[in-house]
């Protein structure tokens, strides 16, 4: 139990062109999405947290013109990544916590994004 | 604010042998969650163990089990009997649920054969 999915595990796109990942609790509801950013050998970075049916809350210093998060139902989340410039080449991921049992977070694998 | 702390970037164990991992931490809450998540080379974090803070009794999951001292705001991780599979990057990590989790810095687990 607790499965998150993330679509696509990687990509790689020209500079200017905009990239979605999608998150996905696959056998239980996420009240709660997170969204972070990793670097090579660092800890995660929170961008943001989704709520369902509501707005994100971002982090300070990310831009949310940039980084659009979509949360529309309880079973899905988006990042969409606009005008991807090479700095924002990176590994990000996502987290749910479950409806039932909000106290844990479970982690999608990750997908890595590289602009060129 | 609350704040997560790794002090050691890297350690590791003979394989079979026990190693305890530290992490130490500050929050104003009175009621808080405490993880460990395990990141292997796939990059997928994995859930190791969890404490809730209001609990006394320190969690244990098959080999792996902590040592949760609130007043000293102390959260180390021992694994028992190391295997090859357990070496990976190891997160602290604080708050849980609906609330956004702080994490430490990570520390890298090498496991000798």
């Amino acid at each position: 139990g607790a499965v998150v999915s993330q679509h696509p595990s990687w990509v790689i796109c020209k500079s200017g062109t905009s990239v979605k990942i999608e998150c996905r609790s696959l056998d239980f509801q996420a009240t709660t999405m997170f969204w972070y950013r990793q670097f090579p050998k660092q800890s995660l970075m929170l961008m943001a947290t989704s709520n369902e049916g509501s707005k994100a809350t971002y982090e300070q210093g990310v831009e949310k013109d940039k980084f659009l998060i979509n949360h529309a139902s309880l079973t899905l989340s988006t990042l969409t990544v606009t005008s991807a410039h090479p700095e924002d080449s990176s590994f990000y991921i996502c987290s749910a916590s479950d409806r039932g049992k909000t106290d844990t977070q479970y982690f999608g694998p990750g997908t890595r994004l590289t602009v060129l | 604010a609350q704040t997560v702390t790794q002090s050691q970037p890297e350690m590791s164990v003979q394989e079979a042998e026990t190693v305890t991992l530290s992490c130490t931490y500050d929050t104003s809450e009175s009621d808080y969650y405490l993880f460990w998540y395990k990141q292997p080379p796939s990059r997928q974090m994995i859930l190791v163990i969890r404490q809730e803070a209001y609990k006394q009794q320190n969690a244990t999951e098959n080999r792996f089990s902590v040592n949760f001292q609130k007043a000293a705001k102390s959260f180390s991780l021992k694994i028992s009997d190391s295997q090859l599979g357990d070496a990976a990057m190891y997160f602290c990590a604080l708050g849980g649920g609906s609330e956004k989790l702080v994490f430490g810095k990570g520390m890298k687990l090498t496991v000798n054969p």
